[in-house]
């Protein structure tokens, strides 16, 4: 069975130092992989995906992913957090046994410090 | 540019009562769509997704149901509300051949 994991609940970070997210997945064959934001009371945002090809994906908002086939993880990373950036972030991957749906982590809390 | 509507964006209702939630898409055709519940500001559980008109997949057995009656329009429904049913309710379209779904602004439902 496909999943996706996101060990941390919360991660705290003070403005202007990086930040990463971590997010692993379990799948069989290529990995279409998601990261989102989800902002109070607001719908998800999509912020980058991979599918294939540069191992380092460059989304919205100054976010990066970063893509390790051999740890299976795909953790999303900034070089340096913003207060606004504070926010609910999902990581997904595409279900192989229907293309039609995504699979969601359970969320990781980020919260940034002035 | 593509958007996606829900409405409404807040509602109230007693339990027993029923309901009806209504998603559109603008700027696409024949896109996949999504409706997904979200309890307690977590994680999303997938309730139905369409491919086309009238073709609704159920994910969840429960006293919900969906309807697809144009090709934009997704329509979520209940006869009989339970508290259970309190959520944030989240529409989403995929557009065909993509892998990304991207999703409209919620309805926080409350049932009381």
């Amino acid at each position: 069975a496909q999943s996706v994991a996101q060990p941390e609940d919360q991660v705290n970070v003070a403005e202007g130092n990086p930040l990463t997210v971590k997010c692993t997945y379990s799948v069989s064959g290529n990995p279409y992989l998601f990261w989102y934001v989800q902002y109070p009371n607001r719908g998800l945002q999509f912020l980058l995906k991979y599918i294939t090809g540069d191992n380092l994906v460059k989304g919205s908002y100054g976010f990066e992913a970063e893509f390790n086939k051999s740890q299976t993880s795909f953790h999303l990373k900034k070089p340096s957090a913003l207060v606004s950036d504070s926010a609910l972030y999902f990581c997904a991957v595409r279900d192989v046994s229907s293309a039609s749906k995504i699979i969601f982590g359970s969320g990781t809390r980020l919260s940034i410090r002035p | 540019s593509q958007t996606i509507h829900q409405w409404p964006a807040t509602l109230v209702q007693p339990v027993g009562s029923p309901l009806s939630l209504e998603c559109t898409v603008e700027g696409t055709s024949n896109p996949n769509l999504y409706w997904y519940r979200q309890a307690a500001g977590r994680g999303l559980q997938l309730l139905f997704y369409s491919v086309g008109i009238g073709q609704i997949s159920s994910e969840v057995p429960q006293n919900l149901s969906a309807s697809r009656p144009q090709d934009r329009q997704f329509i979520l429904s209940s006869k009989k509300l339970l508290l259970s049913d309190s959520g944030f309710y989240l529409c989403a379209w995929r557009a065909t051949g993509a892998y990304e779904q991207y999703f409209g602004p919620g309805t926080r439902l409350t049932v009381t």
